[in-house]
């Protein structure tokens, strides 16, 4: 079974664009959450989508968005980007029982100049 | 993360045993997990253990969970080179809606 595809692996963007992220989640796996990583402030959970509604939210600015499409794959949104939305954005899926373990993608490397 | 605590670093020798120290605050958590990640890549999953559950092996790899102390610990036993990563304790917490909090992660060092 393939794992969960991250796409782009590396993105650089200028303060003020915005960027567009995109997940694949293993195959039968219906829920997707998103997580930024940084040095200072570890992994930070986004949002989770399960049969593309948000069930989850966590404590980001409106800037940040994301969607899931009826095969499950997810996209991530920041508009107007800051150069502290520099970070590794990490996808992770899980079946949609919520009490499995997440499986994460490798990750998309976003630095904002 | 929050309210997972983790020391930042540990150094060990080659050969001996690593043990990662964990703390969490959530006593309604269901399950732990141990995940690992590597220069440049995602968070893989180690091991886990369901909360009411004392201890788990998994070949090198053992966890003991002390919930009276909400203390997890991971034990690698006979400790590789290529066991240098960074190590993160999570729980997966039932609010409602479950969610999985991570520690801050344990950068692991291992000396030839």
């Amino acid at each position: 079974k393939a794992g969960v595809t991250q796409t782009p692996r590396y993105l650089i963007k200028t303060r003020g664009q915005q960027v567009t992220l995109s997940c694949s989640p293993i195959s039968g796996h219906r829920s997707v959450s998103w997580y930024q990583q940084t040095p200072g402030q570890g992994l930070q959970f986004l949002f989770e989508y399960f049969s593309e509604t948000q069930r989850n939210k966590g404590n980001f600015p409106g800037r940040f968005s994301g969607r899931q499409f009826s095969n499950s794959r997810s996209e991530m949104n920041v508009s107007t980007l800051e150069l502290g939305d520099s970070a590794l954005y990490l996808c992770a899926s899980m079946p949609g029982q919520g009490d499995s373990p997440l499986h994460f993608g490798n990750g998309t490397r976003l630095t904002v100049t | 993360g929050e309210d997972v605590e983790q020391s930042l670093f540990l150094s060990v020798r080659e050969g001996d045993s690593s043990v990662i120290n964990c703390t969490y605050t959530d006593s309604s958590s269901t399950y732990l997990y141990w995940y690992k990640q590597e220069p440049g890549a995602g968070l893989q999953l180690l091991t886990y253990i369901f909360s009411n559950m004392d201890m788990k092996q998994d070949q090198r790899l053992t966890v003991l969970l002390n919930k009276k102390d909400k203390h997890l610990s991971l034990r690698i036993a006979d400790t590789q080179t290529g066991d240098s990563a960074i190590y993160f304790c999570a729980e997966l917490r039932d609010t409602g809606g479950f969610k999985t909090i991570f520690g801050a992660g344990t950068r692991l060092f291992v000396k030839a």
